[in-house]
């Protein structure tokens, strides 16, 4: 059965300090890798596709990188506004499967 | 260009009473799913379809039921509502193709079964 984790579950920086959030997952002919953000009250906001192993993509001060059984979410030096819940989520099939999320605090 | 528009946004049932959320997506999208979100466990997938007249259950479709008669809608329905069915409910659709494409998701539908 197709499975996502993420770790942490919460994640407190200070502003400028980098850090990374982890999503390990176990598929059978993974179609894609997404990241999502979420802020409270609202739907989750797509960030990055990953398609296969080595593949990074960058956005701002955020980048993803994907092996084989887990993807990173790097983020450098993050603002307060970088403050949300991080989602990632895998295809293998025609759905789409969720891991719990990290929700990051970013502290001024 | 609206994305994706969940009705309602909120809605407070009694235990027994049954209801329909709607998504409609305006993107002529293949794909629509519908998940709930609970407090510590993410995104969990309901029931999903591929297009116009297709259904097909996800990870929790138990208690609910789904319709797509127009390719741009999705019904959820709730036959006899449960206190367990509290929960933010979220409608998503996406292109398709053999390669997975992101998912667009509405802005939630938050229901309190009492």
């Amino acid at each position: 059965e197709d499975q996502v984790t993420q770790s942490p579950e919460a994640l407190r920086l200070q502003e400028g300090e980098s850090s990374s959030l982890n999503c390990s997952y176990t598929v059978s002919g993974l179609r894609g890798l997404f990241w999502y953000r979420q802020d409270p009250g609202k739907g989750p906001e797509f960030l990055f596709t990953l398609y296969s192993a080595g593949e990074e993509k960058e956005k701002e001060r955020l980048k993803a990188t994907l092996t084989k059984k887990e993807s990173f979410l790097h983020i450098t030096a993050p603002k307060p506004e970088d403050s949300a819940t991080y989602l990632c989520a895998v295809q293998a099939g025609n759905d789409m499967r969720f891991g719990a999320g990290t929700r990051l605090t970013v502290k001024p | 260009n609206a994305g994706v528009t969940q009705t309602p946004k909120f809605r407070v049932l009694k235990t027994g009473q049954s209801m329909t959320l709607l998504c409609a997506q305006d993107m002529n999208h293949e794909y629509m799913y519908w998940y709930r979100q609970d407090p510590g466990m993410g995104l969990r997938l309901i029931h999903y379809s591929v297009g116009e007249g297709t259904t097909a259950k996800g990870e929790v479709p138990d208690g609910y039921n789904v319709s797509r008669l127009k390719k741009q809608n999705f019904l959820l329905g709730l036959e006899s509502a449960a206190p367990s069915q509290t929960s933010v409910y979220f409608c998503a659709s996406s292109y398709s193709g053999h390669e997975g494409t992101e998912a667009f998701f509405g802005q939630g539908t938050r229901l309190t079964v009492v």
